[in-house]
């Protein structure tokens, strides 16, 4: 069953700690992507990585870090120095990126409130 | 920078109304993509559009993307209580930088 998940599903986090947002997929997609979304409003690219060993900062990359080190996986770190971060996380895969804008796979999303 | 603006950003319709969503980019387009996102779910794609004045179908959805390449539509006609959600548009400017729309968050009355 090929597809892309997301763990946990509710994460809740006291102010101040680091935690780390789970995200793999078996699709052997070469491109991986972090978004926020908070309520009514869309997508915000945090970061995105189109090959192991290498990412790039989206355009709301301040206070979170990431790490590629293997194709399946893109794990996320919100760290304490962001400052509001409750919000939905959505973790999504691609073929490539190499100039065009291919169809992106989507995760489940995790929920992080702050406490 | 970039900005891909959607509206309107609530519509409510009652079943079997039509409803439409506009995007409209402050810059040039390669090709803009739709996505729907279900209440509670994630995102999932439904379309490409590559060509200046582009139309595309699927069933009761039509998608057009607009001869100068900086805007697009979606459209459903008849609309059905499946098809709830908020439906983004995701725009890839020549730079090779894409970006969201904010969503036009669709719910039908039965």
């Amino acid at each position: 069953d090929g597809g892309i998940t997301q763990s946990p599903k509710y994460l809740f986090r006291k102010e101040g700690q680091n935690v780390t947002l789970s995200c793999e997929q078996n699709l052997n997609h070469d491109a991986m992507y972090w978004y926020r979304q908070d309520p009514g409003q869309g997508l915000r690219l945090i970061y995105y990585s189109q090959i192991v060993n290498d990412f790039q900062k989206g355009d709301i990359a301040e206070g979170y870090s990431v790490s590629r080190e293997k194709k399946e996986s893109f794990p996320l770190t919100v760290t304490s120095a962001q400052k509001n971060p409750t919000a939905f996380y959505l973790c999504a895969s691609s073929i490539a990126t190499s100039g065009g804008q291919e169809t992106q796979y989507f995760g489940p999303g995790t929920r992080l409130l702050v406490l | 920078g970039q900005q891909v603006m959607q509206i309107p950003q609530y519509q409510h319709v009652q079943e079997g109304e039509d409803f439409t969503t506009y995007c409209n980019s402050s810059t040039t387009l390669s090709n803009i993509q739709w996505y729907k996102q279900r209440p509670g779910g994630h995102p999932v794609f439904l379309i490409q559009l590559v060509k200046s004045g582009e139309v595309k179908k699927q069933k009761r959805l039509t998608f057009q993307f607009g001869e100068a390449k900086k805007n697009s539509s979606l459209h459903i006609t008849a609309t059905q209580t499946t098809d709830v959600g908020t439906y983004f548009c995701a725009g890839l400017t020549n730079a090779g930088k894409s970006t969201f729309g904010d969503g036009t968050t669709l719910t039908v009355k039965p």
